[in-house]
């Protein structure tokens, strides 16, 4: 199993670009996340999904957009990038079951916007 | 509402010495509880976890964490730092049946000292 994964792994953007990227997981989970991390700010969520075709806003969602049209992709899209966007982006996944509820991380997408 | 609070934004300690990275969290309801551990330009993976039954949990690579309810804290330990353990720590609660929905801390990172 390839477990998380997220393309592109880096990616720079100038202000007002937009651009998706794209986290697939291969374990079957139902949940998927979408976190940005910034320097001493932990790890805050953008959006998540509980199930393919359903979103749902998290912390931060201001200025990001999401699709889970096939359960095992979970798409982040920015309309119009903007500075305050530079960060890295991390997708995670999830069982169901309350009873693990661990979640399964991929590797990151940094992300610039001059 | 949930919070997390990591004590000490940057913890060093000599390779051989005890690693002990604190970890308060705030929560409505008894929460699971975790810590995650990130290398260099990696996603988060789990070191261990608390659900239910016994406070002290272990994890991998030597670490362990124990649940205090009454100081609502859970803070990570390992009795011998190893120069591989250099990483950034994040300490995470999850509301029971909440979709997983976790809030992280803001990070520990662990310098090994040879």
């Amino acid at each position: 199993n390839a477990g998380v994964t997220q393309t592109p792994k880096f990616r720079v953007l100038k202000t007002g670009q937009s651009m998706t990227l794209l986290c697939a997981q291969d374990m079957n989970h139902e949940y998927m996340y979408w976190y940005r991390q910034d320097p001493g700010m932990g790890l805050r969520l953008i959006h998540y999904s509980v199930g393919e075709g359903t979103t749902a806003k998290g912390e931060v969602p201001d200025g990001y957009n999401v699709s889970r049209l096939k359960k095992q992709n979970f798409l982040l899209g920015l309309e119009s990038a903007a500075p305050s966007q530079t960060s890295v982006y991390f997708c995670a996944s999830k069982e169901s079951s309350i009873s693990t509820d661990t979640q399964y991380f991929g590797p990151g997408t940094r992300l610039t916007v001059l | 509402a949930q919070s997390v609070t990591q004590l000490g934004s940057h913890v060093s300690v000599s390779e051989g010495a005890l690693v002990l990275l604190r970890c308060n969290y705030s929560s409505s309801v008894p929460p699971y509880l975790f810590w995650y551990v990130q290398y260099p330009n990696q996603g988060l993976q789990l070191l261990l976890k608390y659900t239910t039954g016994a406070t002290l949990v272990k994890g991998i690579n030597g670490f362990e964490a124990e649940f205090k309810k009454s100081e609502t804290s859970f803070h990570l330990t390992k009795p011998s730092a190893h120069m591989s353990d250099a990483a950034e720590y994040f300490c995470a609660v999850s509301p029971r049946g909440n979709a997983g929905k976790s809030t992280f801390g803001d990070g520990t990172t662990l310098t090994v000292k040879p």
